[in-house]
């Protein structure tokens, strides 16, 4: 059974510092994998999509890594800013054509950032 | 500045009755996709569309479920009849492309059914 799972839960980091947050995923044949940013009472938000080939991709001070031989993935903020405060989802694509059909979604962090 | 746009934002309704949530996705983008998220089950898609077809709705309910597009601009999501388990928060989102797209997502539309 496709699994994403993403630890940990929760987590409260003070202004400024470095945070990881981690997802796992069991899901065949993999695709892609996405990372998004989800404030309170909005949609989510696309921080990156990576394929198999991609190892790391940055989008200001977001940086996610691929390992795709151990299933794992990593969502890296650094100097983290009171907006940060989010929670931030992990989507694995199952399908071997890309489609949307084969989502697989984790539960997501819940990330507070404060002073 | 391109959104997407869901009306109503929120929506309060007794069981057994009928809700019909829309979505305009932005101009241009061919695919469309229906969310639905809860606290105990996170995300889930409900079903998508590409270039007005649609394409998988297995996420979808069938017997009280039902999503169209009746044109490029409009897509619609209905529940009939509504019942206490489908109290959710459904996104639209939308995205040009074949699959690996960025989804743009709305708003959403929370729905409380008593």
């Amino acid at each position: 059974k496709n699994q994403v799972e993403q630890s940990p839960q929760s987590l409260i980091i003070l202004e400024g510092k470095n945070c990881t947050l981690q997802c796992n995923y069991t899901v065949s044949p993999f695709s892609n994998l996405r990372w998004y940013k989800q404030d309170t009472g909005r949609g989510p938000v696309s921080l990156t999509i990576m394929t198999f080939s991609e190892n790391t991709k940055s989008n200001g001070r977001y940086t996610a890594t691929l390992d795709a031989d151990t299933k794992q993935s990593s969502l890296h903020i650094t100097a983290s800013q009171l907006s940060d405060s989010a929670s931030y989802i992990c989507v694995v694509s199952a399908s071997a054509t890309g489609t949307a059909s084969k989502l697989t979604f984790g539960t997501g962090t819940r990330l507070q950032v404060t002073l | 500045d391109a959104r997407v746009t869901q009306t109503p934002r929120h929506k309060v309704t007794e069981m057994g009755q009928e809700v019909t949530m829309r979505c305009q996705p932005i101009l241009g983008h061919n695919t469309v996709f229906w969310y639905r998220q809860t606290m105990m089950q996170g995300l889930e898609l409900l079903a998508y569309f590409r270039n007005r077809a649609p394409l998988d709705d297995s996420g979808m309910p069938k017997d009280r479920f039902s999503a169209e597009m009746p044109d490029a601009t409009l897509a619609t999501l209905k529940i009939q009849p509504s019942e206490p388990r489908d109290s959710a928060v459904y996104f639209c989102a939308s995205a040009w492309g074949q699959g690996r797209e960025t989804q743009y997502f709305g708003p959403g539309t929370r729905l409380l059914v008593l």
